[in-house]
């Protein structure tokens, strides 16, 4: 049963436009939410986070929201680069033992 | 470079064998983290270890085993294998266990069952 689901699994975006990468959840009982971004042959690299008590938490070009009642989170990526082309996963925490990711979507930044 | 290592990077063996798979955390950090990438899937998470101690338990196989040394770092162990069990196994490490608490990937080891 997929908890944490992210439906596109692919974005194309011009350089210096936003990005929009979404993901939707079913268990209310998360408590953080978090993104992480993969560059093939690595491991994925932690990139942003919110509680479950926000509803938007901001770093440089990065800002992730959370809608709690439509149990969505997005992350913003603006302005997009061509080095932010990897793919990202949305992951969310039960209480910091269990952690749930989503498949990922692949963000292509076109120069 | 996370600080975590991952070895061996690359395993291929067949149905029915046993493997261990080693992870080296980030020096300090007290949480293991096993994860599992099948093709097209999301990361698994499989199970934590927090000093030495099983903290949480995710989509573990019974087949599969896990542990963490005094030394602190930690093994996988994949046994009576099956051709699904072909994945990338990730180890994260984080200083504490909590939701909060950052955790740092290795590079992963990419098993292959034939």
């Amino acid at each position: 049963d997929q908890q944490v689901k992210q439906n596109s699994p692919s974005l194309s975006v011009q350089e210096g436009r936003i990005s929009i990468l979404n993901c939707d959840y079913t268990n209310s009982m998360f408590d953080y939410f978090l993104w992480y971004k993969k560059y093939p042959a690595e491991g994925p690299t932690f990139l942003i986070s919110i509680s479950s008590i926000k509803d938007k938490n901001e770093d440089g070009r990065f800002t992730v929201f959370l809608n709690k009642s439509a149990k969505h989170l997005s992350l913003h990526i603006v302005p997009s680069q061509p080095g932010d082309s990897a793919v990202y996963f949305c992951a969310a925490s039960l209480t910091g033992n269990q952690f749930y990711f989503g498949t990922g979507t692949s963000l292509t930044v076109i120069p | 470079d996370s600080g975590v290592t991952q070895t061996p990077k690359h395993l291929i063996t067949a149905t029915g064998q046993r493997v261990t798979l080693r992870c080296s955390p980030r020096s300090g950090d007290l949480s293991v983290y096993w994860y599992q990438q099948s093709l097209d899937q999301g990361l698994q998470f499989l199970i934590q270890y927090y000093n030495g101690e099983e903290r949480a338990k995710g989509n573990i196989l019974e087949r599969f085993s896990a542990q963490q040394f005094p030394d602190l770092h930690s093994e996988l162990n994949l046994s009576s294998l099956e051709l699904g069990d072909s994945a990338l196994y990730f180890c994260a490490s984080s200083f504490r266990t909590g939701s909060a608490d950052t955790q740092y990937f290795g590079p992963g080891t990419r098993l292959t069952v034939l």
